[in-house]
Formats: structure tokens, sequence, C-alpha cells
């Protein structure tokens, strides 16, 4: 089955500067990669995704990037903002009856004022 | 607005006593997932409906049941509560082809 790895588990940035969370998946059939924002007590809640027909997406300070050859996918937030710390999760899925997620570790992003 | 539903938000139980969980949603959507998820951890898929056809994950324990009388509704059953329970249980739902999952907002189940 599929497994997705996230790096890093932790990450601290001074408010303004920007955050790089990187996920490998290993089945080469997924083609469907969401990022899921989760504050603490919250649901988890569906902030970018990218299709593997499309290299990058953008909208306004997050971007994603798929590499699918390198079988890597990246979120890049610019312009940190305190309300950007939450716990963030990638999933990689593949166009089947179920529509099922495999979920990366997850990030711990604190954004420092 | 359309959404996912759960109720109740927080629910104690007693060690052993069976507990219900319940998720609704008004996105007429055709597949249902409950979720486990523990602190700091990945949401863990417990089983998913796809219409009325239930689908168990392998690693799911026989102490968790399901039932989905509905489109709209889905229950999670707790047979038999354990410490190793307390969790947060997410439902979300979708509908293919469009992949896109939608969480509730959990039920964070404590067990005494």
């Amino acid at each position: 089955g599929e497994n997705v790895e996230q790096h890093p588990s932790t990450l601290s940035v001074q408010e303004g500067d920007s955050a790089v969370i990187k996920c490998t998946y290993s089945d080469s059939a997924s083609n469907y990669f969401p990022w899921y924002k989760q504050e603490l007590g919250k649901r988890p809640q569906l902030i970018i995704d990218i299709r593997s027909n499309v290299g990058e997406k953008k909208d306004q300070r997050i971007a994603v990037t798929l590499n699918k050859t390198a079988k890597h996918f990246s979120l890049h937030i610019t312009e940190t903002q305190p309300e950007d710390s939450a716990v963030y999760f990638c999933a990689a899925s593949m166009h089947n009856a179920g529509n099922m997620l495999t979920f990366g570790g997850g990030t711990r992003l604190m954004v420092k004022p | 607005d359309a959404m996912v539903i759960q109720n109740p938000r927080y629910q104690v139980t007693q060690f052993g006593k069976p507990v219900t969980l319940s998720c609704s949603q008004t996105l007429n959507h055709n597949v249902m997932y409950w979720y486990q998820q523990k602190s700091s951890q990945a949401p863990k898929l417990l089983f998913h409906y796809y219409d009325k056809d239930f689908n168990n994950e392998a690693d799911t324990p026989d102490n968790f049941q399901s039932r989905r009388p509905n489109t709209s509704f889905c229950f999670l059953d707790i047979r038999s509560p354990g410490l190793g329970d307390a969790a947060m249980y997410l439902c979300a739902t979708s509908r293919p082809p469009q992949e896109t999952q939608y969480f509730g907002p959990g039920t964070r189940l404590l067990v005494l």
C-alpha cells in the first residue's frame, strides 16, 4: 500500500519568514495530494491540493509543488503569520472507489511573533 | 451551509460501557469515513461506507462497529471502550470522482 513520509515533524519560524514542509510517497499510482491544516482541538481543514497533471499550484501565501518523478511534494508558506501556527498534514490518494487518503505524520508549525 | 456535523462534541464514558458517536452531513456525499486521531498523530482510518457498502480497515479492532441507516447519517459504535480508545473521532465525507474529503469537527472521547 501507499506510504507517505513527512518532514520535519516540528518547524519553528519567525513571523514573516517562509516555511517549507516536504512529503514523499511510495506509490506512483497516487494522483491527488491534499494538504490539511489542523489547529488545536479542531478539524483538519483542506488548505490546498494538487493533482498529478500539475506541477505547481498557488493560493495567495500558500503554494504546493509536485515532482512526480521523485515522488515528492512540498508545501510552501510565505510571509508567515502567528495564525499559521498549527499542525499540517500532507496526504496522497489514487483515483479509486473510496478516495482513500494516506496521511503523512504531520508537521507542527510554530510562528513566533 | 452544507456541512458535516458530529454529535456530541465531547463524550465521557466508563471503561467497558458501550458508546455511540454520530455523524450527519448535508453535502449529499455518498462516501463517509470514520477516523481515530490520537494526540500529535495523523488521523487513522477505521472504516468507510461507499453508499451502503461497508469497508473495514484490516487493523480496525472488532470493538469498533459502524452503521449507516441512510445517506445523511453514519454512526460509530464502540462496544466495550478501553482506556486506549480515548481519542478524537473524526467523520469525513467525499463524493467521487471528486477526491476531496471534508471533515466534521470531531468528537473527543474520554474513557474513565
